[in-house]
């Protein structure tokens, strides 16, 4: 099956400061990948819709100043946490999929803002 | 937009007896329903989907059926086994072009095998 590869997979920062995730589809090409949240405990939400070439699509309710995204090839969208702060701790996870496929999941960052 | 809700939140079983999880949506033009497998600190794994214009699929122990009129679909693991305890999502999501749609997700259901 396809392969999406999510880096890194855990990162500790400080509180204000900035964090980039990385998710890439290894073997196909993505026009169009997707960002969730997960909490503790709680269901993946979708943050954002990130779209090749394009502004990404936010969800109500996600700042879209705070979760920077950026699509620039068919392969690597990036997701980047700025101003962190401990209530942004959570496990970030992006899917991307061919057209008529189930959705790849990356294997998601554990992000943990002290 | 499409919601998901999905019952039970917990569900405890014994080794070998059979375990039945919930989802109903809210949109009727969803039609690709999904079930994912979580284990903790883990990316969801697909264990098995369905699409409205199926009423039943099975794969081993595994089997999914959809009521597209009442708008339910629901797990079922028969001779459940220890390596099954995980917390299960149920999701939905309209269209075609079903690799390229987000996923609306359930609450999930923390499924617990008693050996």
């Amino acid at each position: 099956g396809a392969v999406v590869s999510q880096h890194p997979s855990w990162v500790i920062c400080k509180s204000g400061t900035s964090v980039k995730i990385e998710c890439r589809s290894l073997d196909f090409q993505a026009t169009t990948m997707f960002w969730y949240r997960q909490f503790p405990k709680q269901s993946l939400m979708l943050m954002a819709t990130s779209n090749e070439g394009s502004k990404a699509t936010y969800e109500q309710g996600v700042e879209k100043d705070k979760f920077l995204i950026n699509h620039a090839s068919l392969t690597l969208s990036t997701l980047t946490v700025t101003s962190a702060h401990p209530e942004d701790s959570s496990f970030y996870i992006c899917s991307a999929g061919r057209r008529n496929t189930e959705a790849f999941f990356g294997q998601g960052t554990r992000l943990t803002v002290v | 937009g499409e919601n998901v809700e999905q019952h039970p939140s917990t569900l405890s079983v014994q080794e070998g007896d059979s375990a039945v999880i919930k989802c109903t949506y809210s949109d009727s033009a969803s039609n690709y329903f999904p079930w994912y497998k979580q284990e903790l600190g883990k990316r969801p794994q697909l264990i098995i989907d369905i699409r409205s214009n199926v009423g039943e699929k099975k794969d081993q122990r595994i089997a999914v059926t959809l009521n597209k009129t009442a708008k339910h679909f629901s797990l079922h693991i028969t001779e459940t086994q220890p390596e099954d305890s995980a917390v299960y999502f149920c999701a939905a999501t309209l269209g075609g072009d079903t690799g390229r749609r987000a996923l609306t997700f359930g609450s999930g259901t923390r499924l617990q095998v008693q050996p």
